[in-house]
């Protein structure tokens, strides 16, 4: 079946502006994960969804950012007044069901630039 | 609290010959622990990962990994490097009782012709 998707692939926007990242995960997949990737460093973790509520959003650095999951499938990562430093490489993941040890299947980013 | 270290930026092998990328962990629990490689302007993928099962495990592409407790080490292995194994590779702990993954820096493997 169909993997991971995000749109949009690339966002450029301007310092000061709201943007909005989607997230599709595998069908049937309860879990989803939010990461950030900035250049030559590994995924840091944001944000964990299991079903339509964040169990776990201590990784989100400030209040600029949020994420939704209303239906418990399509999630949107949400940033207001976007910084320089927020450019990065947005990864999204999903996995089966709520054991930690699942696999985690990753889609390809949204790599986000801001101005 | 969980940390991982990889001991390598960068590593650098000949085609045919042994790839080891070095991985340590820290952990207040039984952790999980996984690797990851991820290609040029491709996903990450999952290579293999420890679920307090077999200390050894064994991926895909000929890799595996063998959980050290004493060591708290996580080391990647393959015998013999393939020109397509050329990627980043992340060395991944999960915690028990949360969901929090944490990845190391990653590892660039070059191997040589």
């Amino acid at each position: 079946g169909a993997g991971v998707s995000q749109t949009p692939s690339n966002k450029v926007t301007e310092k000061g502006k709201y943007v909005e990242l989607r997230c599709d995960p595998i069908s049937g997949h309860t879990a989803l994960y939010w990461y950030r990737q900035s250049l030559g460093q590994g995924p840091e973790f944001l944000i964990y969804f299991q079903g339509t509520g964040a169990a776990d959003d201590s990784g989100l650095p400030n209040d600029r950012f949020f994420a939704v999951r209303p239906e418990g499938s399509v999630s949107t990562l949400k940033i207001q007044r976007t910084e320089r430093g927020d450019s990065a490489v947005y990864l999204c993941a999903s996995s089966l069901g709520t054991d930690r040890r699942d696999t985690q299947y990753f889609g390809p980013g949204t790599r986000l630039t801001v101005l | 609290a969980q940390s991982v270290t990889q001991l390598d930026s960068h590593v650098s092998v000949s085609e045919g010959t042994p790839v080891l990328l070095r991985c340590n962990y820290s952990s207040s629990y039984s952790p999980s622990l996984f690797w990851y490689v991820q290609h040029p302007n491709k996903g990450l993928q999952l290579l293999l990962k420890y679920t307090s099962a077999a200390t050894l495990v064994k991926g895909i592409n000929g890799f595996e990994a063998e959980f050290k407790k004493s060591e708290t080490s996580f080391h990647l292995t393959k015998p013999s490097a393939h020109m397509s194994d050329a990627a980043e590779y992340f060395c991944v702990v999960s915690e028990a009782g949360g969901f929090k993954t944490i990845f190391g820096a990653g590892t660039r493997l070059f191997v040589k012709a």
